[in-house]
């Protein structure tokens, strides 16, 4: 059965500091990959997706940067984070369970810029 | 352009009571409508969506929402909530089924059921 992970489930880090949030997917190959953010008492922005290894999509400019080293894997990052990077950041993938084709989500980092 | 909203940013209901949180829409063409569900500290969960099959679609956990073309709206409804309903809920609209960098996200309002 396909799976998502993503890791670190909570992350406290100083301004100026980088930033490094993976994200994997099993039991699927060549997956749709999503990177969100959720703020505080707001719905989900869709920063990146992927459609395949080393093909980024950015939908909005911005402090961060994603990658796609591998076909399961995604990486969000940063060189300097800034307060407003903080939220909950969801990976999701879009593929098949059972007959509905669907988006599915990982269970988010939460991000705390001090 | 397609836009979301959701009336309420916060629902309290008392358990057994009716759950019914708002959703209403903006869209050029047809629209695909979702509603996630998001428990504390995890990611979202599909509970349904309309796809022109059926205007009445049900989903999982005993939710069902209305397309209503004319309002402009996909309400989300229970019967009957549970303390285990207590969740973030997001309304979603896109031009595409699956084309999911196009999905726009409402603000999401945040279900509290009291005992």
């Amino acid at each position: 059965s396909q799976t998502i992970h993503q890791w670190p489930a909570t992350l406290v880090q100083p301004v100026g500091s980088p930033l490094s949030l993976e994200c994997t997917v099993e039991g699927t190959s060549n997956p749709n990959l999503y990177w969100y953010r959720q703020a505080a008492g707001r719905g989900l922005q869709l920063l990146f997706y992927s459609v395949g290894i080393g093909q980024i999509s950015s939908e909005v400019p911005q402090n961060l940067s994603a990658s796609r080293p591998q076909d399961r894997q995604f990486i969000l990052s940063s060189k300097k984070l800034l307060l407003s990077d903080s939220g909950f950041y969801l990976c999701a993938w879009r593929g098949l369970r059972g007959p509905q084709e669907t988006q599915y989500f990982g269970p988010g980092t939460r991000l705390l810029v001090l | 352009a397609q836009s979301v909203t959701q009336l309420g940013s916060h629902v309290s209901v008392s358990e057994g009571a009716l759950v019914l949180l708002r959703c209403n829409y903006s869209s050029s063409v047809p629209p695909y409508l979702f509603w996630y569900v998001q428990y504390p500290n995890q990611g979202l969960q599909l509970l349904l969506k309309y796809t022109s099959a059926a205007t009445l679609v049900k989903g999982i956990n005993g939710f069902e929402a209305e397309f209503k073309k004319s309002e402009t709206s996909f309400h989300l409804t229970k019967p009957s909530a549970h303390m285990s309903d207590a969740a973030e809920y997001f309304c979603a609209v896109s031009v595409d089924e699956t084309s999911y960098d196009k999905v726009i996200f409402g603000p999401g309002t945040s279900l509290s059921v009291i005992p």
